[in-house]
């Protein structure tokens, strides 16, 4: 069964420091989602994407994040310059536009 | 922002025994999602509700989309030690389909006692 993937699985950064969080969507969808997820809190959009242009994104998403589509697999999110508050769970989605999103396992970010 | 909330928060049942949790909101929903999530895991997508009224089974889960288009309920039947998790209600405001930013509610942790 097709399924959203994502590396790396865990990754720990000094505050600072640039961080990039990779997906591969499904392959025939369209749209691209980042959501966020703190420890034990409920998921929070960041940012939609669609024909290589972010389509919607949240006040979570600030000047420090971004996102690219660099070729027709991958799907990234960065960050720029890392906050203590930017550790949580960073989970991709993908949908072919009808209304069900696809997550990912998700990518853990621990800032220190 | 809009807002899900789910009841009840917790839930700590035996198993075999039937579960049924729900989620409200303050503003009107046109899709109404339920996902499970495991510990350290992305969500999954369990039933999608497209239409008010509607009442859809996926194996031993239930769910309906409310007539007022305000909330959903879930219900699992006969539950089994794999049913552990966090149940999350979630939907895209309004008609938005092609870009369904979700929001997503407060959830359910579900605990089976053995």
């Amino acid at each position: 069964e097709p399924e959203v993937t994502q590396t790396p699985s865990h990754q720990v950064t000094q505050m600072g420091q640039e961080v990039i969080l990779r997906c591969v969507p499904i392959s025939n969808h369209l749209y691209f989602y980042w959501y966020r997820q703190i420890l034990g809190q409920k998921v929070e959009f960041l940012v939609s994407f669609y024909n290589n242009e972010i389509s919607e994104k949240s006040e979570i998403f600030d000047d420090q994040f971004s996102v690219e589509r660099p070729d027709g697999s991958n799907f990234t999110l960065k960050i720029r310059s890392t906050k203590l508050e930017d550790s949580a769970m960073y989970f991709c989605a993908s949908s072919e536009g009808g209304g069900e999103l696809f997550f990912g396992e998700g990518s853990r970010l621990t800032v220190l | 922002g809009q807002q899900l909330n789910q009841s009840p928060q917790s839930m700590f049942i035996q198993e075999g025994e039937d579960v049924s949790m729900n989620c409200t909101s303050s503003s009107i929903f046109n899709t109404w999602l339920w996902y499970k999530q495991d510990p350290g895991e992305g969500p999954v997508l369990l039933i999608a509700l497209y239409k008010a009224g509607e009442l859809t089974s996926n194996g031993r889960l239930t769910a309906q989309f409310g007539i007022t288009r305000k909330d959903s309920f879930l219900n699992i039947s006969a539950s089994i030690p794999s049913d552990v998790g966090i149940y999350f209600c979630a939907g895209p405001p309004g008609a938005n389909f092609g870009n369904e930013k979700l929001t997503f509610g407060t959830g359910t942790r579900l605990t089976i006692i053995p």
